[in-house]
């Protein structure tokens, strides 16, 4: 079958640094997503990973490693408004998004 | 990026009646959509994929006599929720994709239903 894990909860402090992993195994890859979701609101997409590395988008990174079947979301000088849920989702050999479950970051100040 | 819209925002509907979700992209044209339920704390769950001009395939476990899906255009899609009852009150998501190739999908701002 196929199964994404990512961290139910985590709990960080405003202005620090925090990463979220997720493992994932699927029938073929062909990119990973990472999308920010505020309560009762539609994700938003922060990053696409199709190569192995690191991928800088201002104080958000992501990283992949497609023969670990892993990848993190780095979250760097934390502000209260990144209190969200981040959903890890990869796109099998059909295009088809499979989600992770969700990570709910809670930032305290 | 890419605008997706989806309407309404919300809607409350009494119980047997139907519902009508769209969602249009705005300055794409969305060969691909996706619709998605989200119960509270839950993840996305992927109800149908629809390609413009075909029928929509759903996903195991969704009705299709229930959850119509229609995608007449590149630029189009509606979903219509038949005989609503209260279990199916949720959080409904399309997305949209242009192309086959690996470009990232866009989401609308979600529908909110709730069946009373």
């Amino acid at each position: 079958g196929q199964n994404i894990d990512q961290p139910t909860e985590m709990t960080a402090t405003e202005g620090a640094i925090v990463q979220i992993n997720c493992t994932y195994q699927t029938s073929g890859f062909n990119g990973l997503f990472w999308y920010q979701q505020h309560a009762g609101e539609a994700p938003t997409f922060l990053s696409y990973n199709v190569l192995d590395g690191l991928e800088e988008k201002g104080r958000f990174s992501s990283f992949l490693s497609r023969s670990k079947g892993y990848s993190y979301l780095l979250l760097k000088e934390l502000q209260m408004k990144d209190s969200a849920s981040y959903l890890c989702a990869v796109w099998d050999s059909n295009y088809q998004l499979i989600w992770g479950a969700g990570t709910k970051l809670i930032i305290k100040p | 990026g890419a605008v997706v819209s989806q309407h309404p925002s919300w809607v409350i509907c009494k119980s047997g009646t139907s519902v009508k979700i769209e969602c249009r992209s705005l300055d794409f044209q969305a060969t691909t959509m996706f619709w998605y339920r989200q119960f509270p704390k839950q993840s996305l769950m992927l109800m149908a994929t629809s390609n413009e001009g075909s029928k929509a395939t759903y996903e195991q476990g969704v009705e299709k006599d229930k959850f119509l899906i229609n995608h007449a255009s590149l630029t189009l899609s509606t979903l219509t929720v038949t005989s609503a009852h209260p279990e199916d009150s949720s959080f409904y998501i399309c997305s949209a994709r242009g192309g086959t190739g690996p470009t990232e999908a866009f989401f609308g701002q979600g529908t909110r239903l709730t069946v009373v």
